[in-house]
């Protein structure tokens, strides 16, 4: 079955870096759009970061942008978001999620001083 | 920019049936695929229905989604509501102009 599981997150600074991964399992990884979407405590759902099937296109919701850039490696069946610059209002839960049926179970980001 | 709009909460009783609108802002909502996720509390977000009105295996058919041009909404429906069905409800699609995905706000939704 479709298994993802993301990884990487932590505790970090402000003005830091953090790369999330999210290795997939169970489905051909390569035929598939990946994105990666947040959960700032208490919050809704946020749509962060998109990468089409063979990572050709990219795209990246506005408070990210510049900041974070989505990646993959099919050869790995691995999803990445390089986040940089790190704000506190990045504090959140990110998850990937194969394009649209299926969810990781997260990992925590937190960014405090 | 494109937006979803959801009611903030619902609740309905045991049995029932209950319906959850999302709202789009602007064109039209018929142009790209609408998408619903559940989210129990403490957990991570699992789809219920995709493509309008497609359920994932193992989603039971008293979820369904519809699309309606007219409101420029679309419904997620749940039947014989049971309380395991208690959690809160997303809506999600694209918007074309700007080229990103959009989620609505959530629906809690409580069953009682």
């Amino acid at each position: 079955q479709v298994q993802l599981v993301e990884s990487g997150g932590g505790v970090v600074q402000p003005g830091r870096s953090l790369r999330l991964s999210c290795a997939a399992s169970g489905f051909m990884f390569r035929g598939y759009a990946m994105h990666w979407v947040r959960q700032a405590p208490g919050k809704g759902l946020e749509w962060v970061a998109a990468i089409i099937y063979d990572g050709s296109n990219k795209y990246h919701a506005d408070p990210v942008k510049g900041r974070f850039t989505i990646s993959r490696d099919n050869s790995r069946n691995m999803l990445y978001l390089q986040m940089n610059s790190l704000k506190i209002e990045d504090t959140a839960v990110y998850y990937c999620a194969r394009a649209w049926t299926d969810w990781g179970q997260g990992t925590l980001v937190t960014v405090s001083s | 920019n494109f937006m979803l709009t959801q009611p903030h909460s619902v609740s309905e009783s045991p049995g029932k049936t209950v319906t959850i609108s999302c709202t789009g802002s602007s064109g039209s909502i018929a142009s790209n695929d609408v998408h619903w996720s559940q989210q129990r509390p403490g957990s991570a977000p699992t789809t219920v229905i995709y493509d309008n009105y497609e359920r994932p295996s193992g989603v039971p058919d008293r979820f369904s989604g519809s699309i309606d041009s007219s409101s420029n909404s679309a419904s997620l429906t749940i039947s014989g509501l049971r309380t395991e069905d208690e959690a809160d409800y997303y809506c999600q699609s694209f918007d074309s102009l700007n080229h990103l995905w959009v989620f609505g706000g959530g629906t809690k939704l409580t069953v009682l």
